[in-house]
């Protein structure tokens, strides 16, 4: 039972382009969502988060948007640079446990 | 910076095998996690602990699985007879615990724990 998903296992993008990468949920109780950015070998590491109050969250060059109709999240990087290849999980909450999306792999292209 | 650290980074085991795999915490956090990663497949939650009892868990977390906090730094996952299926990314987490619900959560490098 997959509450959140995310269709795009993979991305590549131009260095300097826009990466847009999507996630979408299935519980309407989730309040809170979050980004993981994760190299491999290591841990996930905390990017960016919104709460369901907010449409939009901006710190720096990435911006979350979160539409709660559609119950759909987007994680949009400008520009993108070739350091942000990574996998890019998706998270949400509507208590003290995340669901995890499957990751998207972005791959920056110098 | 100060991080979560886990050992070992990789444990091989026999089919119906303890393990016990660690966690060192961010020393003044309150919350502690563990997640696993199955590969190619999403990051699951297993378990939270807080004030020294579990918080909540996932329905992963059978009777095989505990959790403990023997001492002021570490922090155990127990696996008490390991099945193949147990074979993925064991990831510890933890956070401040001011705000729980949206505490940013710094996760370790990961157990990979392999089950033959």
């Amino acid at each position: 039972d997959q509450q959140v998903k995310q269709n795009s296992p993979s991305l590549s993008v131009q260095e300097g382009r826009i990466s847009i990468l999507n996630c979408d949920y299935t519980n309407s109780m989730f309040d809170y969502f979050l980004w993981y950015k994760k190299y491999p070998a290591e841990g996930p590491t905390f990017l960016i988060s919104i709460s369901s109050i907010k449409d939009k969250n901006e710190d720096g060059r990435f911006t979350v948007f979160l539409n709660k109709s559609a119950k759909h999240l987007s994680l949009h990087i400008v520009p993108s640079q070739p350091g942000d290849s990574a996998v890019y999980f998706c998270a949400a909450s509507g208590g003290n446990q995340f669901y995890f999306g499957t990751g998207t792999s972005l791959t920056v292209i110098p | 910076e100060p991080e979560v650290t886990q050992t070992p980074s990789h444990q091989v085991t026999q089919m119906g095998q303890e393990v016990i795999l660690r966690c060192v915490p961010i020393s003044n956090h309150l919350y502690f996690y563990w997640y696993r990663q199955i590969l190619g497949q999403k990051v699951e939650f297993l378990v939270s602990f807080y004030n020294n009892e579990i918080s909540e868990k996932s329905e992963i977390f059978d009777d095989q699985f505990s959790v403990e906090r023997p001492d002021g730094s570490n922090f155990t996952l127990k696996i008490r007879s390991t099945k193949l299926e147990d074979s993925a990314m064991y990831f510890c987490a933890s956070s401040a615990g001011l705000a729980p619900l949206t505490d940013t959560q710094y996760f370790g490098p990961g157990t990979r724990l392999t089950v033959l």
